[in-house]
């Protein structure tokens, strides 16, 4: 069965630390893609980033950089210096092909609200 | 093109009534996905289309519940006989699906509050 967990609930930090939110996911398939989306305030999920699962590369973007271990089904996401504007909850998210080798259905994890005080 | 549009943004709705929402996708975008999130919760998926095709449905999508795109373009989720249970956030998106790839990722709409009094 597919499962992601997000640990950390809330997380609450100053201005300009740098934050890591974790996820953990369990999947059989040897073929999968892990996500990141962003639901600020006003609700509309913001997609941040798609890592297939024979892509180990961690990935860097700005502020924002993902650790993807397979060894450890972890897809962590950090981001560096963090701002006010970063408040928000984060989801990170798991879905399997289907035999057109498209993306199907996400499995979400219940979401790490983040808060960056001033 | 702007994007993922939900219609209505939010509604009220007494027990028992029927509600329908409505969503518009990403123009050339073939699959369109309905989810639903609670507060405090990850969104859950309810169903999803390959242009006008229902390709699954989630056990959570009771009888109740119906949904359609009966032209591969904009899409419908009617509930009848709301509960109060059914309050909720209901959430679409759409993406590019092409043979043989991931297509591209899920854009969302800003979605539908539905509170059931």
């Amino acid at each position: 069965a597919q499962k992601v967990t997000q640990a950390q609930t809330e997380i609450s930090v100053v201005e300009k630390e740098d934050v890591t939110l974790d996820c953990v996911y369990e999947t059989r398939d040897t073929t999968y893609y892990l996500f990141w989306y962003k639901q600020p305030p006003s609700g509309e999920l913001v997609f941040l980033i798609r890592r297939n699962s024979f892509d180990e590369q961690n990935e860097i973007s700005g502020r924002y950089s993902w650790n993807f271990q397979k060894s450890t089904s972890s897809f962590n996401f950090t981001i560096t210096a963090s701002q006010v504007v970063d408040s928000a909850v984060y989801f990170c998210a798991l879905s399997e092909p289907d035999n057109a080798g498209n993306n199907r259905k996400l499995i979400w994890g219940l979401g790490t609200s983040l808060a960056v005080n001033p | 093109d702007t994007g993922v549009s939900q219609d209505p943004r939010h509604k009220i709705t007494k027990r028992g009534q029927n509600v329908t929402f409505r969503c518009d996708p990403i123009s050339e975008h073939n699959r369109l996905y309905w989810y639903r999130q609670t507060l405090g919760q990850g969104p859950e998926f309810l169903t999803y289309f390959q242009n006008e095709a229902q390709l699954e449905k989630s056990r959570l999508l009771s009888d109740r519940f119906s949904a359609e795109r009966p032209k591969g373009s904009f899409s419908t989720l009617e509930i009848q006989r709301t509960e109060q249970g059914d309050s909720a956030m209901y959430l679409c998106a759409s993406s590019l699906s092409v043979w043989g790839t991931p297509g591209t990722e899920a854009f969302f709409g800003q979605g539908t509050r539905l509170t059931v009094v």
